[in-house]
Order: structure tokens, then sequence, then C-alpha cells
């Protein structure tokens, strides 16, 4: 059974650019979280997908958006790159209802922007 | 609000025992967790406590929960160098149709011989 997986692992790119990352969640699982995790600091919630729907949003601006699919995995967007958008992005997948206690992580992307 | 502290750092010896501790602010959380993340990678649940549990065990792993001073702690008994590993805190925060974590800012425990 794979866990959730996230592609790409390392990803560079220059101020003003704009990026896509991918995640797959954990089989059985159709609820999909977006963290991320600056240099020494716990991951911040971005926002959480369902039913191919944003369902709740955190403290991030506009240039970060997501999508969610029919088969459950999701792409996170970030534009017009900043240097401080430069993190660990982590996606997390569970379930809805009884269990959705439990979320589990992928291994991340690392974005370093230049 | 929602706010999660934690030590920075904690540096034990191989075969002790270690105790990270953790301060949460929502007294309406439903479960708290702890995560270890090795270098380079990705957030692995370790073990998480239900809110009207005070301690829940898990073979080496032991959570010790007090809600009245929400405080968290876990507890690693035999400390081996392959625990050697940042340490995170969390509590959820759950409404109607979504859950997110709060996570602290990490511990960093260091085993040496």
């Amino acid at each position: 059974d794979a866990g959730v997986t996230q592609s790409p692992t390392h990803l560079i790119k220059t101020r003003g650019q704009q990026v896509t990352l991918r995640c797959s969640p954990k089989s059985g699982h159709d609820t999909v979280s977006w963290y991320q995790q600056a240099l020494g600091q716990g991951p911040q919630f971005i926002f959480q997908y369902y039913e191919e729907e944003e369902r709740q949003r955190g403290n991030f601006p506009d240039r970060f958006s997501g999508h969610q699919f029919p088969n459950y995995s999701s792409e996170l967007n970030v534009n017009a790159l900043l240097l401080g958008d430069s993190a660990l992005y982590l996606c997390a997948s569970s379930i809805p209802g009884q269990g959705r206690e439990k979320l589990f992580f992928g291994s991340g992307t690392q974005l370093s922007v230049l | 609000g929602e706010d999660v502290e934690q030590s920075l750092f904690l540096s034990v010896r191989e075969g002790d025992s270690s105790v990270i501790n953790c301060t949460y602010t929502d007294s309406s959380s439903t479960y708290l967790y702890w995560y270890k993340q090795e270098p380079g990678a990705g957030l692995q649940l370790l073990t998480y406590i239900f809110s009207n549990m005070d301690m829940k065990q898990d073979q080496r792993l032991t959570v010790l929960l007090n809600k009245k001073d929400k405080h968290l702690s876990l507890r690693i008994a035999d400390t081996q160098t392959g625990d050697s590993a940042i340490y995170f805190c969390a509590e959820i925060f759950i409404s109607g149709g979504y859950n997110k974590l709060i996570f602290g800012a990490g511990t960093r425990l260091a085993v040496h011989p």
C-alpha cells in the first residue's frame, strides 16, 4: 500500500517564476492538505481539498492556488515566486468522517527560489 | 488563538529516557499529536492522543496529557541513536468539513553515546 507520494522531490526556480507541485494521497484517502515548512519551523497549513473543492485556506496569499482531480490527487501552484517561498512543501491525506483525525504526510518537495 | 510551543533542543545519552514537552492553547482540540522528522524527510506520525485521555503508551513511547495546564509530553524509553530527529507537537482544529494541524516549531533530539 503506497503512502502519500509527492513529486518532484527537489526543485530550483528563480524569482517571478511559477511552480507546480504534485501529490497522490494514500490509498483510500480523498482529502488532501498542503503545508509549507520553512527552515527551522513547523509546518504551516496552506489549504485543504475535498471533493475537488478548496475547503479552507490558511494565511497564504492568492499566489498560492491548488486543484484536486477526480482521482483525489492534487496540485499546488505558486505564481510570481519570492525568495521567501523557499521551503519544504508537504502534502497530507486523510479520510473524511471518523478517522479524519489521522493525517499522513508525504516526504515533501524541497523548493529553492534563487 | 492557535499556538503550540516546544523547547527547541534536547540532548540525551543513549539508553536514557527522553522527555519532550509541549504546551498548546486551543482547549477545544480533540486530538494532540507527535510527529517525527528525520533529516531530508517528511513527517512520520508517531502517536496521537484523544483529549479525554491522560496517558497513552505505545511500546517505547508514552504520551502524557494534562488538559488543565494544556501540557503534552512525549517520553521515549531506552533512547537509541536512531531516535535522533526533530519531534513536532501538533493539535488539530476540526470544523465542519475540514481539519488542519497546528504545529510547534519542533524539538531537535540529539542522542549521544
